[in-house]
């Protein structure tokens, strides 16, 4: 079955180091999302993308954020110059289309120091 | 603006006894709900979801939930629960099914299932 995959699986750094986030999703998938988890708090969304572009935002992601399909399979999330708050999980999700379900990958956690 | 409230942070069953996990829900439109788990160390699993056709929704292991629009809720049930149900679950609500719409999650309950 396939499925959304996340590399790395744990990132450390230090603050104010740029990271990338990678996520491979759904060969056949348009929309395209990013969620992170801090540590004993909700999921939370951050960004969607379709069509090459940021379709939705929260207010979390602010200008240290942006987001790219560089290629046909990659979508990746990059924090310019990270936070200590920036400690959390992040999920990447991909879906079909209209009523097709998200699903997520196993998520990049994210320690900042 | 939507939002979901789990109303149970911990929920611990025996195994062979039945689950329930509470979920309020809060939408302007028409919404679509879901129940994801997430087991540890792993993503989050799409567990069942409705989308405005059956009020009773089954999913997979087992697990079914009732949408009741009077009262904005959308509990999931188990009738016996096993080792394996151990997890995180999320209730999570959109409104519209534009495909773009994000996802609000409620802050999740955890099931422990004893021996």
């Amino acid at each position: 079955e396939p499925e959304v995959t996340q590399t790395p699986s744990h990132q450390v750094t230090q603050m104010g180091q740029e990271v990338i986030l990678r996520c491979v999703p759904i060969s056949n998938h348009l929309y395209f999302y990013w969620y992170r988890q801090i540590l004993g708090q909700k999921v939370e969304f951050l960004v969607s993308f379709y069509n090459n572009e940021i379709s939705e935002k929260s207010e979390i992601f602010d200008d240290q954020f942006s987001v790219e399909r560089p290629d046909g399979s990659n979508f990746t999330l990059k924090i310019r110059s990270t936070k200590l708050e920036d400690s959390a999980m992040y999920f990447c999700a991909s879906r079909q289309g209209q009523g097709k379900t998200q699903y997520f990958g196993p998520g990049t956690r994210l320690l900042v120091l | 603006a939507q939002s979901v409230t789990q109303l149970d942070s911990h929920v611990s069953v025996s195994e062979g006894t039945p689950v329930l996990l509470r979920c309020n829900y809060s939408s302007s439109y028409s919404p679509s709900l879901f129940w994801y788990v997430q087991h540890p160390n792993k993503g989050l699993q799409l567990l069942l979801k409705y989308t405005s056709a059956a009020t009773l929704v089954k999913g997979i292991n087992g697990f079914e939930a009732e949408f009741k629009k009077s009262e904005t809720s959308f509990h999931l049930t188990k009738p016996s629960a096993h080792m394996s149900d151990a997890a995180e679950y999320f209730c999570v609500v959109t409104e519209g099914d534009t495909g773009r719409r994000a996802l609000t999650f409620g802050s999740g309950t955890r099931l422990q299932v004893q021996p």
